[in-house]
């Protein structure tokens, strides 16, 4: 089975601070995704990745950046964390666009 | 008109019961459809593709009708533990999208 591994399950961060949230796979997955999901609006997409050192902005990008500098780590940066960001973070990751996805655990991210 | 819709519920229904969701999405493009199963604190799990020509696994049901844009899912014979958020997921062909996720119908199967 694929494993999708996120670093924390429970973070809590200053506005203002930088945050990394991290996000590993272990099956050699081109793509990788984030998402946030929040009551009343589902999951939505930040960002994506369909290769080593590319990115995509997805449907909601302002406020985060992401790095892929390997193939099986993805990382979303939250550069000044502000308090609508408080939200439950998913990774994501398949083996093509257009299949399942294989999610992680999450982490739930809380800007005090 | 939503890229996908879905009723919310919740959908509370006794052990036993056929519980039947849909949902619309607005693309007639779109190609590829499931339905994922997400547990209450829990990630999304893949529950089912949905093919054009209908398909079963257990007790559990996928169709698509692309003429009303709609896809539909059945579950017989409810089960306690079938309780949890169903979420439609459409494949966007066009723009930087990959899969879109539906909001998500609430099932609660009661003893």
């Amino acid at each position: 089975d694929v494993k999708v591994t996120q670093s924390s399950r429970y973070l809590v961060k200053r506005t203002g601070e930088k945050v990394f949230l991290e996000c590993v796979q272990d099956m050699d997955h081109e793509n990788m995704f984030w998402y946030r999901q929040d009551p009343g609006l589902g999951l939505r997409l930040i960002y994506f990745s369909y290769d080593v050192k590319m990115k995509e902005k997805g449907d909601i990008p302002e406020g985060y950046s992401v790095s892929r500098e390997k193939k099986e780590r993805f990382s979303l940066i939250l550069e000044s964390a502000s308090t609508n960001q408080t939200s439950m973070y998913l990774c994501a990751s398949s083996l093509s666009l257009n299949y399942g996805y294989t999610f992680g655990s999450g982490t739930r991210l809380t800007v005090v | 008109r939503k890229e996908v819709e879905q009723d919310p519920g919740p959908f509370n229904v006794p052990e036993g019961a056929t519980v039947a969701f849909n949902c619309t999405y607005s693309n007639s493009a779109s190609q590829s459809f499931f339905w994922y199963r997400q547990d209450c604190r829990k990630e999304p799990k893949l529950l089912m593709s949905v093919y054009s020509s209908g398909n079963e696994d257990g007790r559990f049901t996928a169709q698509l009708n692309r003429a009303s844009q709609y896809i539909s899912l059945l579950i017989r014979d409810s089960k306690l533990s079938d309780s949890a958020t169903y979420l439609c997921v459409v494949l966007r062909i066009s723009g930087n999208t990959p899969l879109v996720f539906g909001k998500g119908t609430r099932l609660s199967v009661i003893a």
